[in-house]
């Protein structure tokens, strides 16, 4: 069992937008700014799409952004297009400099 | 280019040992945190270790401390995980990752494609 709860699927259609959410607790996502989000698709590396909450690397699209509330991070891809399909993780800084992540979701563009 | 490339999987008895390399091009790598994280088949990510620029601070999940050793070359713009003792629960894909400049411990914007390593009698 992970240590940051994802849901396992989430599916949108091109264009729609679509948010995943990453649920952990006091000792990781709500008590730090560290929370990254990952796009991996199968049989690759993961990839960074979001870092520190909400601010994205360069060459990542703008359709792609974070936020946290307590708890709980939130990742919204909008414009939803085929090439976004992939499983998504998130991660967390915590306690113990420990780096927790997420099971997984894995996003189907209908 | 930059990139990361890791060597070293198989498979291995439990009770074996395997030593992971991954090899570094195309930045500054005695400059970066480096991580290793593996993703057990069909599961999620879990980091297994990191060691700092220069190798004087490390971590290790429980899970394989006492069993597994980071370290690194920074002339040889290499890392390493030796792993012994190894379990069938060791079972799985090990990503080599780099840290990023503003959050070295947490943060992972560079990746390897994986090695994969097997724990089977």
């Amino acid at each position: 069992q992970s240590a940051l709860t994802q849901p396992p699927s989430a599916s949108g259609s091109p264009g729609q937008s679509v948010t995943i959410s990453c649920t952990g607790t006091s000792s990781d996502v709500g008590s730090y700014n560290f929370v990254s989000w990952y796009q991996q698709r199968p049989g690759k590396a993961p990839k960074l799409m979001i870092y520190e909450v909400s601010k994205r690397p360069s060459g990542v699209p703008d359709r792609f952004s974070g936020s946290k509330s307590g708890n709980r991070a939130s990742l919204t891809v909008s414009g939803l297009q085929a090439e976004d399909e992939a499983d998504y993780f998130c991660s967390s800084f915590a306690d113990n400099t420990n780096v927790v992540f997420g099971g997984g979701t894995k996003l189907t563009v209908l | 280019e930059v990139q990361l490339v890791e060597s070293g999987g198989g498979m291995v008895q439990p009770g074996g040992s395997l030593r992971l390399s991954c090899a570094a091009s195309g930045f500054t790598f005695s400059n970066s945190w480096m991580h290793w994280v593996r993703q057990a088949p069909g599961k999620g990510l879990v980091l297994v270790s990191r060691i700092s620029t220069d190798g004087s601070i490390t971590y290790y999940a429980d899970s394989v401390n006492g069993r597994f050793t980071i370290s690194r070359d920074n002339a040889k713009n290499t890392l390493y995980l030796q792993m012994n003792s190894l379990r069938v629960e060791d079972t799985a894909v090990y990503f080599c990752a780099r840290g990023t400049i503003t959050a070295p411990r947490s943060t992972f914007d560079l990746w390897g494609q994986g090695t994969m390593v097997t724990v089977s009698s």
